[in-house]
């Protein structure tokens, strides 16, 4: 079975750095992979997703972006950190896309 | 727009207690219903799918049912037990070709007391 690896767990970083978060995907080959947001009083929000190496779709016009450098391999990246990107970072995969998705434990992003 | 609406948004009951989770959603074109658990500060863990063609899924304790002309969907906990407290998010996936995504409902959060 598919498991989903974040890191970090936990971040703090100020207005205006830069951010990278890694998933790392086990368990099956070319998945399925996406980035979501889960903000306080918010559902979940579709960031990036990808179905190949190389291939990413943007959901929501904004100042981060993904990046699919390997296979298993799903980076969320921004140049200057926005206050608004607070929140709750998830990085899912799913074989087909008739299989459910799979989740990691997240990374829980926190802009001073 | 596409929507996902989830009823109540809290729920407190006592352990042995069997209820139900409702969801509601405007598209009628879905390409399947979603169950998801998520315990605090965690990921999502995927509980029941049911596709389009079916009217209900069960796992355990746990059994979710479709009705695609009423865009409604329940989540049916039997005896419930102070681990199934958690929150519990429902989400369709849109029937939209290459372009297929879940939208989600804000979850309904639910305490089971011993």
């Amino acid at each position: 079975s598919q498991t989903i690896h974040q890191w970090p767990a936990t971040l703090v970083q100020p207005v205006g750095s830069p951010l990278s978060l890694e998933c790392t995907v086990e368990g099956t080959s070319n998945p399925n992979l996406y980035w979501y947001r889960q903000a306080a009083g918010r559902g979940l929000q579709l960031l990036f997703y990808s179905v190949g190496i190389g291939q990413i779709s943007s959901e929501v016009p904004q100042n981060l972006s993904a990046s699919r450098p390997q296979d298993r391999q799903f980076i969320l990246s921004s140049k200057k950190l926005l206050l608004s990107d607070s929140g709750f970072y998830l990085c899912a995969a799913r074989d087909s896309l008739n299989q459910p998705q799979h989740f990691g434990d997240g990374t829980r992003l926190s802009i001073l | 727009k596409q929507e996902v609406t989830q009823i109540p948004a809290a729920l407190s009951v006592p352990e042995g207690e069997n209820l139900v989770l409702n969801c509601s959603f405007t598209d009628s074109a879905i390409y399947n219903l979603q169950w998801f658990r998520q315990d605090p500060g965690k990921g999502l863990t995927s509980l029941l799918l049911i596709q389009s063609s079916q009217r209900e899924q069960t796992s355990g304790r746990l059994n979710a049912s479709l009705d695609k002309s009423s865009g409604r969907s329940t989540l049916y906990i039997a005896a419930s037990q102070p681990g199934d407290s958690a929150t519990y998010l429902c989400a369709f996936e849109n029937n939209a070709g290459n372009n297929r995504k879940l939208i989600w409902g804000l979850g309904t959060s639910l305490a089971v007391n011993p």
